[in-house]
């Protein structure tokens, strides 16, 4: 059964960074059908994809974030992150890593998300 | 790309179906018949209900049912049940460099 995990810090300094890791378990994250993605989830609100990236390194970004994301795949450790540069109080929210089919696009294994908080 | 619009709330009682829309563009929504639906508990993550706007993946129950008219989309949750209670969001492909876009959300109670 394929599982993905989410690490990282949970607070972030407005002007910062936020890294994330994903680790993928369960099967292998090489393979041509995939991509792995990021969405993310502000307090209250509704889902908003931030981007994927399939095996092959290419990387597709939702063009509102495009300026600030960085996604990035290590097939040696089953594992693929995301990068948010300056961050501000709007980048709060629980963060998914997901799983998704290239041809029928779809998500169709989650991780449990994690909460990235931005503050001072 | 904007959201996709969903009502924010449907209800019905146990037994009752509800259907709830999720309106796009030509762009996405009208182009593709890559529409998916999810399915939110509180607090935890989304699992995919309906993929290819009418297709079901293994062990999701026959009560839920997708269909698609131009830049239309509409989940049906028939026979409902307690646990059926949650947000449920709308998922377009939106082009080459727009493998997502989603819906607005729409908070299902069952009365």
């Amino acid at each position: 059964q394929m599982q993905l995990q989410e690490s990282g810090p949970g607070l972030v300094k407005p002007s910062e960074t936020l890294s994330l890791t994903c680790t993928v378990s369960g099967g292998s994250i090489r393979g041509s059908i995939y991509s792995w993605g990021w969405i993310r989830q502000p307090p209250g609100k509704g889902l908003e994809w931030i981007g994927s990236v399939y095996d092959t390194g290419n990387t597709y970004y939702n063009p509102s974030l495009k300026s600030r994301v960085t996604i990035s795949v290590d097939s040696s450790k089953n594992q693929f992150s995301l990068k948010v540069t300056s961050v501000i109080a709007a980048d709060t929210a629980v963060y998914y890593c997901a799983r998704g089919l290239i041809a029928t696009p779809r998500l169709d294994y989650w991780g449990q998300g994690t909460l990235v908080t931005v503050s001072s | 790309q904007s959201a996709l619009t969903q009502p924010p709330s449907a209800s019905g009682s146990p037994g009752q179906s509800v259907t709830i829309s999720c309106t796009g563009t030509s762009s996405d929504v009208g182009a593709y018949n890559y529409v998916s639906w999810y399915q939110q508990h509180p607090g935890k993550a989304p699992k995919l209900m309906i993929f290819e706007v009418s297709k079901r993946p293994s062990g999701v129950p026959d009560r839920f049912s997708g269909s698609k008219s131009g830049n239309t989309a509409s989940l049906t949750v028939s026979g409902l049940q307690t646990e059926d209670e949650a947000d449920y969001y709308c998922s377009s492909y939106g082009g080459s460099n727009t493998l997502y876009v989603f819906g607005t959300g729409t908070k299902v109670t069952v009365l």
